[in-house]
């Protein structure tokens, strides 16, 4: 079966430090992978995503994640966090195998003043 | 501006009652999707559909049902509300492809 794993389901930074949340999924095979980000008591917003092409993905505020086929990983990463950061994380993916999106169960980023 | 809209934002039901929740986009996307979301189990897939009234279960269907009479609009009923059923639910549509979902804001319904 398919399957997403965020290892992490806290992840505490202070503001301006570096931050990665790992992502792995079950099958590298015909892949579309996202992160999205949800505040509180709204719908997921997508950060970024990849459907082909480049390794490296760059999407909204700041954020990047890489592609390792691999690995079959897609860990989101910023360099430099901002309070604003404070959010749930959700990393997805879809195979072209099936129809529907998998999700990991999230990761909780608190940005520490 | 693209959206995925969806009827309440919350809702307060009395165990037994029977719930709907509507959603509608305007992207005419084929696919449409039903999510439940509690705190550390993620999104749970309840019922998707790739075409008008085609429907496909999720992971946890049980104790639902769906209805896509129209291509923009996907509706979730709980045909007797129960207490656990209380959560957060979050509508999504995507093409045929599924190269993005979009969300609507989400459905907090609280079963009382």
């Amino acid at each position: 079966a398919q399957s997403v794993t965020q290892l992490d389901s806290q992840v505490p930074v202070f503001e301006e430090a570096p931050v990665e949340l790992r992502c792995n999924y079950s099958s590298s095979v015909s892949v579309y992978l996202f992160w999205y980000v949800q505040y509180p008591n709204q719908g997921l917003q997508l950060l970024l995503k990849y459907l082909s092409g480049s390794t490296l993905v760059k999407g909204i505020n700041g954020f990047e994640a890489e592609f390792n086929k691999s690995q079959t990983s897609f860990h989101l990463r910023k360099p430099s966090v901002h309070i604003s950061d404070t959010a749930e994380y959700f990393c997805a993916v879809s195979w072209n195998t099936g129809n529907q999106f998998y999700f990991g169960t999230g990761t909780s980023l608190t940005v520490i003043p | 501006d693209v959206k995925v809209t969806q009827s309440s934002r919350y809702l307060v039901k009395r165990t037994g009652e029977k719930v709907f929740l509507e959603c509608v986009q305007d992207m005419d996307h084929e696919n449409m999707f039903w999510y439940r979301q509690d705190p550390g189990l993620g999104l749970r897939l309840i019922y998707f559909s790739y075409d008008v009234k085609m429907k496909e279960k999720g992971d946890i269907p049980e104790g639902y049902s769906v209805s896509r009479e129209k291509k923009e609009r996907f509706s979730l009923i709980l045909e007797s509300a129960s207490t656990n059923q209380t959560s957060m639910y979050l509508c999504a549509s995507s093409d045929l492809l599924n190269t993005e979902a979009f969300f609507g804001q989400g459905t907090r319904l609280t079963v009382v």
